[in-house]
């Protein structure tokens, strides 16, 4: 399994603060993305960013990708309440993958209001 | 639109009893996915389906078949239930627009429990 690993496993903030979260893969990939999964319930697509693409912004969230480093990192800015929830990293890795996602352990987030 | 929908949302199972998840989309994507989650361990792939009839083995098949006999439904089916297989189980879909890869949707999941 080339399952990565995110970092760190749980985060408690305040809300208005930043929460930064890191994500390491182990092969070449085709793109990484990000996923929000609320307690009990499916995973949302929050961001995918390409192999060839080093920052990607969608509303308060921004996303690195190294991929000399293998990593990645989501920073969700200005955090909510509403923002609780566990957060996934998943590599699509390179070649035919028929877009198969490889998903981290996962970060869980606390924001306090 | 719906999204993805599973079927059913709960269900406990003795262990050697049979069942099947069922998974629709009508997002008329060609690709559909089957994982499990497990608690510390993230989502594992089980099967994955790149069109209408045709199927393949993801990371952790053992013990479980699928089927896709029309294009916006995907089975998973447990033939002799284990209590190792007390998991969440989640399908996915996704649209084939990029060589690249694209992102995934995801139902609300199937909590089973095998006792």
């Amino acid at each position: 399994s080339q399952q990565g690993e995110e970092d760190p496993q749980a985060l408690s903030i305040q809300e208005g603060e930043n929460a930064t979260m890191n994500c390491s893969y182990k092969t070449s990939i085709n793109n990484l993305q990000w996923y929000r999964q609320n307690s009990g319930r499916g995973l949302v697509h929050l961001i995918l960013i390409r192999s060839n693409e080093r920052e990607k912004h969608s509303g308060r969230l921004r996303v690195t990708l190294d991929t000399s480093k293998k990593s990645s990192s989501l920073l969700i800015t200005a955090s909510r309440a509403a923002d609780t929830a566990s957060y996934f990293c998943a590599d699509n890795a390179g070649g035919t993958s028929y877009g198969k996602l490889t998903f981290g352990q996962g970060t869980i987030l606390t924001v306090h209001p | 639109n719906a999204g993805v929908t599973q079927t059913p949302k709960f269900r406990v199972l003795k262990t050697g009893q049979s069942m099947t998840l069922l998974c629709a989309q009508d997002m008329n994507h060609e690709y559909m996915y089957w994982y499990r989650q497990d608690p510390g361990m993230g989502l594992r792939l089980i099967h994955y389906s790149v069109g209408e009839g045709t199927t393949a083995k993801g990371e952790v098949p053992d013990g479980y078949n699928v089927s896709r006999l029309k294009k916006q439904n995907f089975l998973l089916g447990l033939e002799s239930a284990a209590p190792s297989q007390t998991s969440v189980y989640f399908c996915a879909s996704s649209p084939h627009r990029s060589i690249t890869g694209d992102e995934q949707y995801f139902g609300p999941g199937t909590r089973l429990t095998v006792t």
